[in-house]
């Protein structure tokens, strides 16, 4: 079946180091990716997307690249700062045979950033 | 505005009493659903509202009873909880379940506490 797997936390970085997490998934067909981000007490929040091969999600200064050819959807982002503290999901949408639009989502990465 | 609201914030029950939890969206989305989210886990989707209508339900206890009286409006009757059933709940919505490249935004959540 489909999945996805994450590297695991937490991860700890000081302000304005480089950020990558990464993300692969298992799918059958052509998924469309996402990253969500939750942020202590609160739901979650969509951070981008990307919907086919090649495609380049980006907001806030995180990016993400849909690579088929590694199953791979590593969320990056230059220069972190304190409030992007957080936990990041990587999810694909169910596209199995009921096309349910259910979510598959890896584990969580917690992330913590240090003045 | 792809805002998802939901109410209580907070709810702290008996293993007796009937409560109840309620999602709203005014984006004109015509696919609903319900999470349950504990404490450093993704989210399990629970159930899965299309145009009003029951689609999916991932084997939840009866404990658990959905409702969506019309398309902007969705509930969760609880009765007779475990203290198990503790977690955040999370609705999302979404423009139509059967388009994978669709996205589900979520609501802040309930943070449900069984005694």
């Amino acid at each position: 079946g489909n999945s996805v797997t994450q590297m695991e936390g937490p991860v700890t970085l000081s302000e304005e180091a480089f950020l990558t997490i990464n993300c692969t998934y298992t799918a059958t067909g052509y998924p469309s990716l996402f990253w969500y981000v939750q942020y202590p007490g609160e739901g979650l929040q969509l951070l981008l997307k990307a919907t086919k091969a090649d495609d380049k999600g980006s907001n806030k200064g995180f990016e993400a690249t849909y690579r088929k050819e590694t199953t791979s959807f590593h969320l990056e982002k230059g220069s972190v700062q304190v409030s992007d503290s957080a936990v990041y999901f990587c999810a694909l949408s169910d596209q199995g045979s009921s096309n349910t639009g259910k979510l598959i989502f890896g584990q969580g990465t917690t992330l913590q950033v240090k003045p | 505005d792809t805002e998802v609201t939901q109410t209580p914030k907070h709810l702290v029950m008996g293993m007796t009493n009937k409560k109840s939890l309620k999602c709203e969206q005014h984006m004109g989305h015509r696919a609903m659903y319900w999470y349950k989210q504990k404490a450093k886990k993704p989210p399990e989707l629970m159930f899965v509202y299309s145009y009003e209508k029951l689609s999916i339900n991932e084997s939840v206890p009866s404990r658990f009873s959905p409702e969506c009286p019309n398309s902007s409006l969705l509930n969760l009757h609880l009765h007779a909880l475990q203290p198990e059933d503790s977690a955040l709940y999370l609705c999302a919505s979404s423009r139509k379940k059967e388009a994978s490249t669709d996205t589900q935004y979520f609501g802040p959540g309930t943070r449900l506490t069984v005694l």
